[in-house]
């Protein structure tokens, strides 16, 4: 059972565009959500996370929205450029634990 | 800066061969985490140490097995090799802190296929 479901599988966009990767979690014991990027060959790299306390974050172009009663959590990448071009994974876990469950990856294309 | 280091990057194997998947780190990290990555799956996280001479199983650990004798080493074996096994195998460790905050760091994989 996919404890982290996350959308789309895959997304391009032109550059300047704002692509949103969306992820929905059940169990509410969850309270740490950050989000990884991953270039090619590379392993997975922090990018930016949340604490369910706040509804958004920002960390330069990168933001996350937050809906607690909806259970669900988006990245928002504004003026998006080719760099970006990625594997964009969610996760959700608890900040007392060790473990933390990852989504299935969504794979971006910025076009120039 | 080395980070987290993985050897071998890449093995091909036969169906009931075992190896081993050498992890290591220089950060002076407590945790380490064993994931593996699949197409369309994500990363699952099949063994995790919290310390030195502890292991704990994740969500997949059938087929695996871990040891964790030194803080900065963590191994991965696989006992029969067996084609679903084949995968991109990711290392990754962290502070106590940083696991409280999603915060870890990992290797650059090891992908091994299961003939």
């Amino acid at each position: 059972q996919q404890q982290v479901k996350q959308s789309p599988q895959s997304l391009i966009v032109q550059k300047g565009g704002i692509p949103i990767i969306n992820c929905a979690y059940e169990n509410t014991a969850f309270d740490y959500f950050p989000w990884y990027q991953q270039f090619p060959g590379k392993g997975p790299a922090l990018l930016i996370a949340i604490r369910p306390d706040v509804s958004e974050k920002k960390e330069g172009r990168f933001t996350i929205s937050f809906n607690k009663s909806a259970k669900q959590f988006s990245l928002h990448i504004m003026d998006s450029q080719p760099g970006d071009s990625a594997t964009y994974f969610c996760a959700a876990g608890r900040n007392t634990g060790n473990q933390f469950y990852f989504g299935t990856g969504t794979s971006l294309t910025v076009i120039p | 800066n080395a980070g987290v280091t993985q050897t071998p990057k890449f093995r091909v194997l036969k169906t009931g061969q075992s190896m081993t998947l050498l992890c290591a780190q220089d950060m002076n990290h407590e945790y380490m985490y064993w994931y593996r990555q699949d197409p369309g799956m994500g990363l699952r996280l099949i063994h995790y140490s919290v310390g030195e001479g502890t292991t704990a199983k994740g969500e997949v650990p059938d087929g695996y097995n871990v040891s964790r004798l030194k803080k900065q080493n963590f191994l991965l074996g696989l006992e029969s090799a067996a084609p679903s096994q084949t995968s991109v195998y990711f290392c990754a460790s962290s502070s106590p802190r940083g696991a409280g905050s999603g915060e870890l760091f990992f290797g650059e994989g090891s992908r091994l296929t299961v003939l």
